[in-house]
């Protein structure tokens, strides 16, 4: 009964560095997204995607890649981090209309 | 263009008192839902209370009710005798059938007084 599972926790990194948020799901869910909270703006959406092989970007996905080849699994790629990218971030999945089922979460900080 | 509008950054409330959460919406969609979530401070987020644009009756989940006013685009989460445990942050979230996409507002910060 995993739900949405994200890794890693917790990640820092230092400016210009690249590194992977992953995110599985075993509901078999359709849609997918990704999300990043700062304080004071709520969740924002950064890529979602509707099936495997079907991504589209949300409010803010500059500096972010994603890619879903698999129903399951639907990860967040930085290519060169920056400060500004300091943020929580939450992979959420559901069935069209339905509830999004969050991950725990992963707490990024760029230096 | 969708939105969600939460214009309450905080509230206090008494224990055991009733307290409502404002919600607006934006959408040219017939079909939506609403939705509305708690994040305690661990920091994970809590599926509290669906509304279908369709439904012709307030949702209501125990505690949680949601007064949806479609003619407004509000959908209010309303939370009965309050507890201690109800301090949290509180998401409205909306998702249209016709992009499918979930967006949420900027969500308000809940203090039960005991």
């Amino acid at each position: 009964n995993a739900g949405v599972t994200q890794t890693p926790k917790f990640q820092v990194l230092k400016t210009g560095q690249s590194m992977t948020l992953q995110c599985a799901q075993d509901m078999n869910h359709e849609y997918m997204s990704w999300y990043r909270q700062d304080p004071g703006m709520g969740l924002r959406l950064i890529h979602y995607s509707v099936g495997a092989g079907i991504t589209d970007q949300g409010e803010v996905p500059n500096g972010y890649n994603v890619s879903r080849s698999t129903t399951e699994d639907f990860p967040l790629r930085l290519l060169s981090a920056a400060p500004s990218q300091t943020s929580v971030y939450f992979c959420a999945s559901s069935r069209r209309g339905s509830p999004l089922h969050f991950g725990n979460g992963t707490r990024l900080t760029v230096t | 263009a969708q939105k969600i509008t939460q214009t309450q950054p905080g509230m206090f409330v008494q224990e055991k008192e009733a307290v409502t959460l404002d919600c607006t919406y934006d959408t040219s969609d017939q079909s939506y839902g609403l939705f509305w979530y708690k994040q305690p401070s661990s920091g994970e987020m809590i599926f509290l209370i669906y509304q279908g644009s369709y439904d012709e009756q307030n949702a209501t989940e125990g505690r949680y009710s949601l007064n949806f006013q479609k003619a407004r685009k509000s959908a209010n989460l309303v939370i009965s005798a309050s507890q201690l445990g109800d301090s949290a942050m509180y998401f409205c979230a909306m998702g249209t059938s016709g992009t499918y996409k979930y967006i949420f507002g900027t969500g308000t910060r809940l203090k039960v007084l005991a």
